[in-house]
């Protein structure tokens, strides 16, 4: 089955500055990867996708990259605020997959 | 439209014990899952279903049941509580199967903190 990779596991950065988590993915018929954030004590919840058709997408501060050559995508936000941390995961599944497979998390903390 | 919904949201339980975490969802979503989250570990897929009456096994399957009834309903059981079961755990559904046709990833649960002792 699919393996994702997802790195750092945790990343610090100040207020204002951008903060980049990249994953990798195995299976080369992944099609869609969502990106989820959960907040402490929250469910995690859906904040940007992109389809493997697309090279990157947009929304806000927050924007995904794909590379499917490379097989890795990863999620940017920029101008980060004390709101932004969390934990991220990113997630993969091919066209004729069951489940999404996820990355094991990235926890984000921005310092005021 | 309450989406998903899990009980109970927290619970203490015995070595030994059998319990069922219940989740419904009101959305009509064909596909539902369990995950169970543990730190450093991510997200793990416990079971999943494709539609009423189907069911089968994600990657941590072991000491598990579940069943699809209804549209709707998608219990966990645990058979006989162990300590290792002791972990957060998430039900999940979607319009269709991952990876078919237009898809918006999951509608998570709340969640329930289990423990095991």
């Amino acid at each position: 089955g699919e393996n994702v990779e997802q790195h750092p596991s945790t990343l610090s950065v100040q207020e204002g500055d951008s903060a980049v988590i990249k994953c990798t993915y195995s299976d080369s018929a992944s099609n869609y990867f969502p990106w989820y954030k959960q907040e402490l004590g929250k469910r995690p919840q859906l904040i940007i996708d992109i389809r493997s058709n697309v090279g990157e997408k947009k929304d806000q501060r927050i924007a995904v990259t794909l590379n499917k050559t490379a097989k890795h995508f990863s999620l940017h936000i920029t101008e980060t605020q004390p709101e932004d941390s969390a934990v991220y995961f990113c997630a993969a599944t091919p066209i004729t997959g069951n489940q999404f497979y996820f990355g094991t998390g990235t926890s984000l903390t921005v310092i005021p | 439209n309450a989406g998903v919904t899990q009980t109970p949201k927290f619970q203490v339980l015995k070595t030994g014990q059998s319990m069922t975490l219940q989740c419904a969802q009101d959305m009509n979503h064909e596909y539902m899952s369990w995950y169970r989250q543990d730190p450093g570990m991510g997200l793990r897929l416990i079971h999943y279903s494709v539609g009423a009456g189907i069911t089968d096994q994600g990657e941590v399957p072991n000491g598990y049941n579940v069943s699809r009834s209804t549209t709707e309903d998608f219990p966990l059981r645990l058979l006989s509580a162990a300590p290792s079961q002791t972990s957060v755990y998430f039900c999940a559904s979607s319009y269709r199967t991952p990876g078919q046709g237009t898809n918006y990833g999951y509608t998570f649960g709340s969640g329930t903190r289990l423990t095991v002792v």
